[in-house]
């Protein structure tokens, strides 16, 4: 099976614009969650969706958003970017019969300049 | 807000020797997993360890698990330099198993 696929890998943005990341997860796979990562708050959780609705959400602010199409693909949006939204941006799957432990993506590293 | 907390924050080891690490967590949990990141990558599921488990092995790979303590243990075993990389326990924030809320972990360094 293939694994999680994130695009794109790197992005440059600048701040007041708005991004849209992709994330394909394994075939079979109805959950997908997202994560931010920094250096100095680490992992940070966004938002879950599981059959096209939002499971359970973080705590960041309303310009993050995300959705799930029926084929479970997930896009996560950032709009009116800000310096500190700078991250590594990761998607993970689970397999919802376990819905245990999570398999992730690469990545998409965002830098706001 | 992170539930795990790991210890130590930087671990530096000579290859061949053991390398501990810890997890505290603050609520109850169904399970507590351990991830591995190579840098700037993806996590990896290393283990996981259910509530009703004391101990785990998976090849190099030993974890703990003490409900009373709320606290975890990861010990490899043997290191090689390919294991250097940042370590991470994660538990479920609530009554069930998602989401996974992670500490900020452990950074590993195998010296050849």
């Amino acid at each position: 099976k293939a694994g999680v696929t994130q695009t794109p890998r790197y992005l440059i943005k600048t701040r007041g614009q708005q991004v849209t990341l992709s994330c394909s997860p394994i075939s079979g796979h109805r959950s997908v969650s997202w994560y931010q990562q920094t250096p100095g708050q680490g992992l940070q959780f966004l938002f879950e969706y599981f059959s096209e609705t939002q499971r359970n959400k973080g705590n960041f602010p309303g310009r993050f958003s995300g959705r799930q199409f029926s084929n479970s693909r997930s896009e996560m949006n950032v709009s009116t970017l800000e310096l500190g939204d700078s991250a590594l941006y990761l998607c993970a799957s689970t397999d919802t019969s376990t819905n245990e432990k999570l398999f992730f993506g690469s990545g998409t590293q965002l830098s706001v300049l | 807000s992170q539930q795990g907390e790991e210890d130590p924050q930087a671990l530096s080891i000579q290859e061949g020797e053991n390398a501990t690490m810890n997890c505290s967590y603050k609520t109850s949990i169904n399970n507590l997993q351990w991830y591995r990141q190579n840098s700037g990558r993806g996590l990896v599921h290393l283990i996981l360890i259910r509530s009703n488990e004391r101990e785990k092995h998976s090849g190099r790979l030993r974890v703990t698990l003490d409900t009373s303590k709320k606290s975890s243990s990861l010990l490899i075993t043997a290191s090689r330099a390919a294991d250097t990389a940042s370590y991470f326990c994660a538990t479920a924030r609530g009554a069930g198993n998602t989401p996974l809320v992670f500490g900020k972990g452990t950074r590993l360094s195998v010296i050849a």
